[in-house]
């Protein structure tokens, strides 16, 4: 069965420190892979996905940065974080290729910027 | 217009009640349906998936899809205190690999 890895729960970090999350999954090869934000009442706010070790797109313009080392491996990174940075970070993935699959989710990052 | 719209809630009712979530959506070529539960500080995890229209039901679950009227809903029976969470409903949007989520509904079953 496949699984999904999310480190660290809980992070604090203050303004202008850098940023490394990271997320893997396991028992399934070439997965689609995705970064969310979620903020307080305010839903799941894509911030990358990559349906291929080579690609990875950018939902939205910021100081976040992603990367696909390997297949099952999905790194999410700033240089300098803002306070704004602060929230829920959830990685997820879904099986590859065409086709309609569910999507999975880890258990996220709790970040505190200070 | 938003793509998915959810009734954030809180939604508050009786051990042993029906529960019923909605959603609406705004495109018709959607296909794919899925609702989620979230506890408090964890990542969502699946609760059912249906393609196109009609019903589908896992035990004390059942999903409904209404095309016509691009309205999902998620009725949860005999509700217990341990289904209380917040309820996110989900749509892929095939041609992208993006999965577009609402905002979620928060339940709370009183015991």
């Amino acid at each position: 069965s496949q699984t999904i890895h999310q480190w660290p729960a809980t992070l604090v970090q203050p303004v202008g420190s850098p940023l490394s999350l990271e997320c893997t999954v396991e028992g399934t090869s070439n997965p689609n892979l995705y970064w969310y934000r979620q903020a307080a009442g305010r839903g799941l706010q894509l911030l990358f996905y990559s349906i291929g070790i080579d690609q990875i797109s950018s939902e939205v313009p910021q100081n976040l940065s992603a990367s696909r080392p390997q297949d099952r491996q999905f790194i999410l990174s700033s240089k300098k974080l803002l306070l704004s940075d602060s929230g829920f970070y959830l990685c997820a993935w879904s099986t590859p290729g065409t086709g309609y699959q569910p999507q999975h989710f880890g258990d996220g990052t709790r970040l505190s910027i200070l | 217009q938003k793509e998915v719209e959810q009734d954030p809630g809180p939604l508050s009712v009786p051990e042993g009640a029906i529960v019923s979530l909605n959603c609406t959506y705004s495109n018709s070529a959607f296909q794919y349906f899925m609702w989620y539960r979230q506890y408090s500080r964890k990542g969502p995890e699946l609760l059912m998936y249906t393609y196109s229209s009609g019903n589908k039901e896992d035990g004390r679950f059942t999903a409904q899809v209404d095309k016509s009227s691009k309205y999902i809903s998620l009725f949860i029976r005999d509700s217990q205190p341990s289904d209380s969470a917040t309820y996110l409903c989900a749509i892929l949007d095939a041609g992208t690999y993006k999965y577009i989520f609402g905002t979620g509904t928060r339940l709370k079953v009183l015991a």
